[in-house]
């Protein structure tokens, strides 16, 4: 059964700085992994989404790398701002359709 | 965003009643799913469907059923809640298996 961890749960950074945030899978047959972006009473805000043949997806200033074969993903955000604080979801999806999440890292950006 | 409604947003209902919740999307998508949010699980997959009437189940389905009749309407129905149902329900929709899911504002239900 696919297990996908996010480290670390929770992360408090002052604005400007470089971030990265990681994502662990246990099955590397995945179809593709998708960052989602949650912000506290709202539903799920699509990020980026790599497919399993690529390495990395840019937007902006996020920038998400896959590397499928050792089981991870990071997301890097550059120059935070207190606008990204939100808590960030990875998700695997493998046969059978499923989306399988972590449990996310809770971000806190401070001015 | 793919332009999808969930309704209603809030709900409280007692032990044993059925309830239904929709999930309606303007997109055209072929994909729909229905998840539910909890503190300690996470989101989990309740069920989904690849087109008109045609579902499957997901990791969580116990106690749910579901319907699509229209491409664009994605019924979920707890046939007899209980408390452990009680959560955050959040309907997604995709144009394709492997493309991305785009979620709804969620309901929230609360089963007494």
């Amino acid at each position: 059964k696919q297990e996908v961890t996010q480290i670390p749960a929770a992360l408090s950074v002052p604005e400007g700085e470089n971030l990265v945030l990681n994502c662990s899978f246990t099955d590397s047959a995945i179809y593709n992994l998708q960052w989602f972006r949650q912000d506290p009473g709202k539903g799920l805000t699509s990020l980026l989404l790599i497919q399993s043949s690529q390495r990395e997806q840019t937007s902006g200033r996020l920038n998400a790398s896959l590397d499928k074969s050792s089981g991870r993903s990071t997301l890097y955000i550059a120059a935070s701002q207190p606008g990204d604080s939100a808590t960030y979801l990875c998700a695997v999806l493998n046969a059978g359709n499923m989306l399988t999440f972590g449990g996310g890292t809770r971000l806190m950006v401070k001015p | 965003d793919a332009g999808i409604t969930q309704s209603p947003r809030h709900k409280v209902t007692e032990t044993g009643t059925p309830v239904t919740l929709r999930c309606h999307q303007t997109e055209n998508h072929r994909y729909m799913y229905w998840y539910r949010q909890d503190p300690g699980h996470g989101l989990r997959l309740i069920h989904y469907s690849y087109g008109v009437k045609d579902t499957d189940k997901g990791e969580v389905s116990d106690g749910y059923s579901v319907s699509r009749s229209k491409t664009e309407d994605f019924l979920l129905t707890l046939e007899s809640a209980t408390s452990s149902q009680t959560s955050v329900y959040f309907c997604a929709t995709g144009a394709s298996r492997d493309y991305e899911q785009y979620f709804g504002p969620g309901t929230r239900l609360t089963v007494t």
